[in-house]
């Protein structure tokens, strides 16, 4: 079946620490977004690429970081610079349209990342 | 700047009573727009989208949205509820971006119960 997966599913950091979030996905989609998902604050955008060896930094990038070497995968690094890491992270794709903003996002089941 | 406006956090109605959720975007080009659900812990999933044409747009598990331009607004409704639809409901907009990948901007969320 095609489809993203995230995993792990839940993920136990030590403060300081370097952490990878895993995204892969097999749509064959040539965009990739990496979302943080706070109690009220619906959904915030953190990295997006359109193709592979380009990202942007979307509205809250400061303390993380990406990489996109290959289609299918997208990792999410939340760096020791993140000072308020916990959250719920997902992760998503859409087609090769994207640039136009009319194509719908598909999404992984997400990554509860928490600080201990 | 684009942006989502959901400005009802949580709503309660009864099972079987109608539904309309309040959606109103900011953008400065055509919108394109979406509606998703999530239910918790979970990823989000298309309940259904609007691109062009016809202003009311179905979508699955019986929901429905009417795009309004002169009121910028975007609404889902449901003529009647079922216990299954209490989840988390997000209005999103495409932004097209034609120096690089596309954004999806999300709204901040509604959430909804159901009364028995």
């Amino acid at each position: 079946d095609g489809g993203i997966t995230q995993s792990p599913k839940y993920l136990f950091r030590k403060e300081g620490q370097n952490v990878t979030l895993s995204c892969e996905q097999n749509l064959n989609h040539d965009a990739m977004y990496w979302y943080r998902q706070d109690p009220g604050q619906g959904l915030r955008l953190i990295y997006y690429s359109q193709i592979v060896n380009d990202f942007q930094k979307g509205d809250i990038a400061e303390g993380y970081s990406v990489s996109r070497e290959k289609k299918e995968s997208f990792p999410l690094t939340v760096t020791s610079a993140q000072k308020n890491p916990t959250a719920f992270y997902l992760c998503a794709s859409s087609s090769g349209q994207g640039r136009l903003g009319n194509t719908e996002a598909f999404f992984g089941q997400g990554t509860r990342l928490t600080v201990v | 700047a684009q942006s989502v406006t959901q400005p009802d956090i949580h709503i309660t109605v009864s099972e079987g009573a109608s539904l309309e959720l309040r959606c109103n975007y900011s953008y400065g080009a055509t919108p394109y727009l979406f509606w998703y659900v999530q239910s918790p812990g979970q990823g989000l999933q298309l309940l259904l989208k609007y691109f062009s044409g016809d202003t009311l747009v179905q979508g699955i598990k019986g929901f429905e949205a009417e795009f309004k331009r002169s009121q910028s607004s975007f609404n889902l409704r449901k003529p009647s509820v079922h216990w299954s639809d209490a989840a988390e409901y997000f209005c999103a907009v495409g932004a097209a971006d034609y120096s690089s990948a596309s954004k999806i901007i999300f709204g901040s969320g509604t959430r909804l119960s159901i009364r028995p």
